[in-house]
Protein backbone atom coordinates (compact mmCIF):
# COMPACT_ATOMS: atom_id res chain seq x y z
CA UNK A 1 0.00 0.00 0.00
CA UNK A 2 0.91 3.62 -0.10
CA UNK A 3 1.90 4.11 -3.33
CA UNK A 4 2.58 6.97 -5.16
CA UNK A 5 2.92 7.79 -9.15
CA UNK A 6 4.32 10.56 -10.89
CA UNK A 7 3.33 11.61 -14.72
CA UNK A 8 4.82 11.50 -17.14
CA UNK A 9 8.40 9.87 -15.98
CA UNK A 10 10.68 12.32 -17.95
CA UNK A 11 9.81 14.91 -20.32
CA UNK A 12 11.45 17.17 -22.96
CA UNK A 13 10.21 20.91 -23.88
CA UNK A 14 11.17 23.68 -26.07
CA UNK A 15 12.05 27.35 -24.05
CA UNK A 16 8.89 29.24 -22.98
CA UNK A 17 6.47 26.15 -23.18
CA UNK A 18 4.54 25.30 -19.74
CA UNK A 19 4.86 21.66 -18.23
CA UNK A 20 2.54 19.98 -16.19
CA UNK A 21 3.52 17.41 -13.64
CA UNK A 22 0.76 15.30 -12.00
CA UNK A 23 1.08 13.51 -8.66
CA UNK A 24 -1.13 10.50 -7.70
CA UNK A 25 -1.87 8.79 -4.65
CA UNK A 26 -2.91 5.38 -5.50
CA UNK A 27 -3.93 3.82 -2.79
CA UNK A 28 -4.47 6.68 0.22
CA UNK A 29 -6.09 9.56 0.36
CA UNK A 30 -3.31 12.47 0.74
CA UNK A 31 -4.19 14.78 2.64
CA UNK A 32 -1.12 17.06 2.09
CA UNK A 33 1.34 16.98 -0.72
CA UNK A 34 4.93 18.30 -1.03
CA UNK A 35 7.17 19.12 -4.06
CA UNK A 36 10.92 18.89 -4.00
CA UNK A 37 13.28 19.90 -6.58
CA UNK A 38 16.55 17.55 -6.76
CA UNK A 39 19.88 18.84 -9.13
CA UNK A 40 22.32 16.23 -9.82
CA UNK A 41 24.88 15.38 -6.97
CA UNK A 42 22.29 17.35 -4.39
CA UNK A 43 19.69 16.83 -1.76
CA UNK A 44 16.40 17.14 -2.31
CA UNK A 45 14.76 20.88 -2.01
CA UNK A 46 11.44 21.06 -0.70
CA UNK A 47 9.65 23.42 -3.06
CA UNK A 48 5.83 23.99 -1.43
CA UNK A 49 3.40 21.85 0.45
CA UNK A 50 0.02 21.64 -0.41
CA UNK A 51 -3.31 20.73 1.15
CA UNK A 52 -6.27 19.32 -0.98
CA UNK A 53 -8.65 22.84 -1.78
CA UNK A 54 -5.93 25.03 0.31
CA UNK A 55 -3.49 27.57 -2.19
CA UNK A 56 -0.14 25.96 -1.52
CA UNK A 57 2.61 27.16 0.43
CA UNK A 58 5.99 28.01 -1.25
CA UNK A 59 9.82 27.62 0.11
CA UNK A 60 11.69 31.50 0.38
CA UNK A 61 12.94 31.43 -2.79
CA UNK A 62 10.65 29.89 -4.87
CA UNK A 63 8.44 31.60 -7.21
CA UNK A 64 4.58 31.09 -7.05
CA UNK A 65 3.95 32.32 -10.42
CA UNK A 66 6.63 29.79 -12.25
CA UNK A 67 5.42 26.52 -10.32
CA UNK A 68 1.62 26.60 -10.48
CA UNK A 69 0.74 24.24 -7.54
CA UNK A 70 -2.70 22.56 -7.49
CA UNK A 71 -4.27 20.32 -4.79
CA UNK A 72 -7.72 19.68 -6.13
CA UNK A 73 -8.50 16.61 -5.32
CA UNK A 74 -7.53 13.86 -2.49
CA UNK A 75 -5.06 11.77 -4.72
CA UNK A 76 -4.09 14.66 -7.43
CA UNK A 77 -1.80 17.08 -7.31
CA UNK A 78 -0.37 19.20 -9.93
CA UNK A 79 3.02 21.09 -11.35
CA UNK A 80 3.08 23.54 -14.04
CA UNK A 81 6.36 25.15 -14.73
CA UNK A 82 5.40 28.04 -16.56
CA UNK A 83 7.27 29.58 -19.58
CA UNK A 84 10.32 26.81 -18.90
CA UNK A 85 13.88 28.03 -19.34
CA UNK A 86 17.14 25.71 -19.25
CA UNK A 87 17.90 26.37 -15.63
CA UNK A 88 14.34 25.22 -14.83
CA UNK A 89 15.98 21.96 -15.77
CA UNK A 90 15.69 18.79 -12.59
CA UNK A 91 14.72 16.04 -11.48
CA UNK A 92 10.88 17.16 -9.52
CA UNK A 93 9.98 14.31 -7.03
CA UNK A 94 6.17 14.42 -4.87
CA UNK A 95 5.17 12.83 -2.00
CA UNK A 96 2.24 12.68 -0.52
CA UNK A 97 0.71 11.98 3.60
CA UNK A 98 -2.17 11.15 5.05
CA UNK A 99 -2.58 12.98 8.50
CA UNK A 100 -5.80 11.23 9.31
CA UNK A 101 -3.30 8.49 9.68
CA UNK A 102 -1.51 7.69 13.10
CA UNK A 103 1.79 7.09 11.45
CA UNK A 104 2.76 10.21 9.86
CA UNK A 105 4.77 9.51 6.47
CA UNK A 106 5.13 10.94 3.57
CA UNK A 107 5.03 8.18 1.02
CA UNK A 108 7.56 9.63 -2.59
CA UNK A 109 7.09 9.03 -6.49
CA UNK A 110 9.47 8.14 -8.18
CA UNK A 111 10.23 11.63 -9.85
CA UNK A 112 10.27 13.05 -12.90
CA UNK A 113 12.80 14.47 -14.95
CA UNK A 114 12.82 17.82 -16.83
CA UNK A 115 15.32 19.12 -19.25
CA UNK A 116 14.54 22.25 -21.28
CA UNK A 117 16.33 22.94 -24.46
CA UNK B 1 17.70 27.16 9.79
CA UNK B 2 17.12 23.46 9.88
CA UNK B 3 20.00 21.30 7.80
CA UNK B 4 21.32 18.14 7.36
CA UNK B 5 24.96 16.83 6.89
CA UNK B 6 25.53 13.47 5.64
CA UNK B 7 29.12 11.60 4.27
CA UNK B 8 29.77 11.81 0.47
CA UNK B 9 29.77 8.79 -1.80
CA UNK B 10 30.19 6.92 -3.17
CA UNK B 11 30.55 4.54 -0.61
CA UNK B 12 32.37 0.64 -1.92
CA UNK B 13 32.41 -2.66 0.78
CA UNK B 14 32.14 -5.73 0.12
CA UNK B 15 29.04 -7.89 1.35
CA UNK B 16 29.20 -8.78 4.59
CA UNK B 17 31.04 -5.93 5.43
CA UNK B 18 29.98 -3.31 8.42
CA UNK B 19 27.86 -0.30 7.28
CA UNK B 20 28.03 3.02 8.93
CA UNK B 21 26.74 6.59 7.41
CA UNK B 22 27.39 9.21 9.29
CA UNK B 23 24.57 12.35 9.85
CA UNK B 24 24.56 14.70 11.79
CA UNK B 25 22.03 17.60 11.75
CA UNK B 26 21.45 21.32 13.03
CA UNK B 27 17.65 22.04 13.72
CA UNK B 28 15.26 24.67 16.49
CA UNK B 29 13.55 22.49 18.84
CA UNK B 30 13.40 18.92 18.56
CA UNK B 31 13.04 17.40 15.23
CA UNK B 32 11.95 13.66 13.74
CA UNK B 33 14.86 11.91 11.92
CA UNK B 34 14.89 9.96 9.00
CA UNK B 35 16.76 7.78 6.65
CA UNK B 36 15.24 7.35 3.55
CA UNK B 37 16.29 4.50 0.46
CA UNK B 38 16.43 5.11 -2.99
CA UNK B 39 17.09 1.94 -5.27
CA UNK B 40 17.87 2.82 -8.84
CA UNK B 41 14.54 3.87 -11.10
CA UNK B 42 12.20 4.09 -7.73
CA UNK B 43 11.18 6.68 -5.62
CA UNK B 44 12.10 7.33 -1.55
CA UNK B 45 11.48 4.38 0.68
CA UNK B 46 11.22 5.15 4.28
CA UNK B 47 14.26 2.98 5.68
CA UNK B 48 13.51 4.15 9.21
CA UNK B 49 12.74 7.04 11.71
CA UNK B 50 13.00 7.76 15.11
CA UNK B 51 11.02 10.74 16.96
CA UNK B 52 13.20 12.04 19.98
CA UNK B 53 16.11 11.47 22.02
CA UNK B 54 17.72 8.05 22.34
CA UNK B 55 15.08 6.39 20.10
CA UNK B 56 16.47 3.54 18.00
CA UNK B 57 14.90 2.88 14.70
CA UNK B 58 15.64 -0.25 13.09
CA UNK B 59 14.69 -1.93 9.38
CA UNK B 60 15.90 -4.76 7.55
CA UNK B 61 18.80 -4.93 9.29
CA UNK B 62 19.56 -1.08 9.50
CA UNK B 63 19.50 1.04 12.59
CA UNK B 64 20.44 4.66 14.07
CA UNK B 65 19.99 6.42 16.78
CA UNK B 66 19.09 9.24 17.91
CA UNK B 67 21.37 11.07 19.86
CA UNK B 68 20.71 14.77 20.51
CA UNK B 69 24.23 15.36 22.86
CA UNK B 70 25.98 14.99 19.08
CA UNK B 71 23.09 15.90 16.69
CA UNK B 72 23.80 12.68 15.00
CA UNK B 73 21.98 9.69 13.18
CA UNK B 74 23.95 7.69 11.68
CA UNK B 75 22.98 4.55 9.97
CA UNK B 76 24.69 1.25 10.92
CA UNK B 77 24.47 -2.27 9.53
CA UNK B 78 26.14 -5.30 10.68
CA UNK B 79 26.90 -7.54 7.35
CA UNK B 80 25.47 -5.43 3.80
CA UNK B 81 24.27 -7.54 0.91
CA UNK B 82 24.45 -6.37 -3.03
CA UNK B 83 20.95 -5.96 -2.72
CA UNK B 84 21.68 -2.58 -0.25
CA UNK B 85 23.16 -0.93 -2.96
CA UNK B 86 20.92 2.10 -3.30
CA UNK B 87 21.21 6.19 -2.39
CA UNK B 88 20.77 6.62 1.00
CA UNK B 89 19.57 9.77 2.41
CA UNK B 90 19.30 11.23 5.94
CA UNK B 91 16.53 13.82 6.60
CA UNK B 92 14.49 15.52 9.21
CA UNK B 93 11.06 17.09 10.16
CA UNK B 94 9.92 19.51 12.35
CA UNK B 95 6.85 17.51 12.91
CA UNK B 96 6.54 13.61 12.60
CA UNK B 97 7.25 13.41 8.96
CA UNK B 98 4.11 13.83 7.46
CA UNK B 99 2.81 17.47 7.90
CA UNK B 100 6.32 19.11 7.03
CA UNK B 101 8.44 19.04 4.91
CA UNK B 102 11.64 17.05 5.08
CA UNK B 103 15.12 18.37 5.18
CA UNK B 104 17.20 16.14 2.94
CA UNK B 105 20.99 15.57 3.39
CA UNK B 106 22.62 15.21 0.14
CA UNK B 107 22.49 11.51 -0.23
CA UNK B 108 25.39 8.68 0.08
CA UNK B 109 25.46 6.47 -2.72
CA UNK B 110 26.23 2.78 -1.26
CA UNK B 111 27.93 -0.13 -3.65
CA UNK B 112 28.37 -3.69 -2.54
CA UNK B 113 30.66 -5.67 -4.36
CA UNK B 114 29.64 -9.11 -4.49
Amino acid sequence: GAVVSQHPSWVICKSGTSVKIECRSLDFQATTMFWYRQFPKQSLMLMATSNEGSKATYEQGVEKDKFLINHASLTLSTLTVTSAHPEDSSFYICSASDLTRLQETQYFGPGTRLLVL
Amino acid sequence: GNSVTQMEGPVTLSEEAFLTINCTYTATGYPSLFWYVQYPGEGLQLLLKATKADDKGSNKGFEATYRKETTSFHLEKGSVQVSDSAVYFCALSDSGGGADGLTFGKGTHLIIQP
